[in-house]
């Protein structure tokens, strides 16, 4: 079955840009989404056909996707976006939906 | 605003079977499919399947095919997910998304809009 691979962790400092990285077969032709998760709370889209962002989400949110990678990008991350983040995308094989582990981003 | 309210928790014994409802608002509900997706503890985002909610079409992963059911009352604008013959590792929240209908498959489209979650437990 289809898999994506993210890191566990990814730790930046306020103000800098935070990477995190999603890996699949292939991923780059295919449409891959982001979601934040926050403690307690459910997942919020922040990013959609790749680099797509919804309207609310703040512009410092940022996503590409090339070959078998796809980076969602944070440019001067705020300790407010400290959070779970995973990333998504659908199987044509098996015509379903595939998530990654998740990544937590520390902010401090 | 778009909503979708979901109901509440549920402990259940094995075996049990559990039926979980998603209330739509703030939109068209026939125009939108609902997906739904549990999270374990300490595991990945795990879907389930969907429904359109226009046609009542519906679609559900080969690894819970057979024990799931999705179905739709559209005068209520909500759907319900029922899972049968429970066990313990069907512990975990589930939630109800929403995605587009412009793909052939819904399940292509990001999920926009969450519900905020379901925690079912399931124990002797």
């Amino acid at each position: 079955s289809y898999e994506l691979t993210q890191p566990p962790s990814v730790s930046v400092s306020p103000g800098q840009t935070a990477s995190i990285t999603c890996s699949g077969e292939t991923l780059g032709n295919k449409y891959v989404s982001w979601y934040q998760q926050r403690p307690g709370q459910s997942p919020v889209l922040v990013i959609y056909e790749d680099r797509k962002r919804p309207s609310e989400i703040p512009a410092r949110f940022s996503g590409s996707n090339s070959g078998n990678t796809a980076t969602l990008t944070i440019s001067g991350a705020q300790p407010i976006d400290e959070a779970d983040y995973f990333c998504q995308a659908w199987d044509s094989r098996t015509t379903s939906v595939v998530f990654g582990g998740g990544t937590k981003l520390t902010v401090l | 605003q778009v909503q979708l309210v979901q109901s509440g928790a549920e402990l259940k014994k094995p075996g049990a079977s559990v039926k979980i409802s998603c209330k739509t608002s703030g939109y068209t509900f026939t125009t939108y499919a609902i997906q739904w997706v549990r999270q374990a503890p300490e595991q990945r985002l795990e879907w389930l399947g969907w429904i359109n909610g226009g046609n009542g079409k519906t679609k559900y992963s080969q690894k819970f095919q057979g024990r799931v059911t999705i179905t739709r009352d559209t005068s209520a604008s909500t759907a319900h997910m029922e899972l049968s013959s429970l066990r313990s590792q069907d512990s975990a929240i589930y939630y109800c998304a929403r995605t587009s209908l412009r793909y052939f498959d819904p399940a292509e489209d990001a999920f926009d809009i969450w519900g905020q979650g379901t925690l079912v437990t399931v124990s002797s």
